[in-house]
């Protein structure tokens, strides 16, 4: 039971460079998101996604591209990284069933540091 | 987060009940949850309650739901070092056919031996 992996688990970049952090499922679950964690913040939604080739914004996606091309991978790019988005990442996914009473299921998270 | 609100942090002593609060907005938010993060680890379900339900127990777990005053509390008995974490309430809204979870700040436990 593999589960949900995301990679890197920490990152160093420098200011304006493009960076993608990278998710993966095992299940097939239909749904995606992307996460941010900041103190004071709590957990922020970025971008989700309801199957592949379908992306929504959630409440702060600025500075962020998505895409879904294979229902397992949902990478996240931050085309010109800011120090603003140095913050933990998290990917979830769901199954459109279960999600009701199982709710998501978490990744380990990517530490991202923009210096 | 801004609709689920959340004290930001709890302490208690190893074998006292814990009782983390959160209230919610949304009236129309059918399902609530409760996530725990222990230390760099991504959130873990701990249990969920429907709306229709006053109370739901689940061993050392006990969730209370009061609707009118749009409330939720997430109550730990006998709590262990094990438990310290931050805990997560969230509601589940509907948006355009999908369903997104609105989390709010996490309330940090701490538990001294």
């Amino acid at each position: 039971d593999a589960g949900i992996t995301q990679s890197p688990r920490y990152k160093i970049t420098e200011t304006g460079r493009q960076v993608t952090l990278m998710c993966h499922q095992t299940w097939s679950h239909s749904y995606m998101f992307w996460y941010r964690q900041d103190l004071g913040h709590g957990l922020r939604l970025i971008y989700y996604s309801a199957a592949a080739d379908i992306t929504d914004k959630g409440e702060v996606p600025d500075g962020y591209v998505v895409s879904r091309s294979k229902t397992e991978n949902f990478p996240l790019t931050l085309e010109s990284a800011t120090r603003s988005q140095t913050s933990v990442y998290f990917c979830a996914s769901s199954d459109e069933r279960r999600l009701l009473v199982k709710g998501y299921t978490f990744g380990s998270g990517t530490r991202l540091t923009v210096v | 987060g801004e609709d689920v609100e959340q004290s930001l942090f709890l302490s208690v002593r190893e074998g006292d009940s814990s009782v983390i609060n959160c209230t919610y907005t949304d009236s129309s938010s059918t399902y609530l949850y409760w996530y725990k993060q222990e230390p760099g680890a991504g959130l873990q379900l701990l249990t969920y309650i429907f709306s229709n339900m006053d109370m739901k127990q689940d061993q050392r777990l006990t969730v209370l739901l009061n609707k009118k005053d749009k409330h939720l509390s997430l109550r730990i008995a006998d709590t262990q070092t094990g438990d310290s974490a931050i805990y997560f309430c969230a509601e589940l809204k509907a948006s355009g056919g999908s369903y997104i979870p609105t989390f709010g700040r996490g309330t940090s436990l701490i538990v001294h031996p």
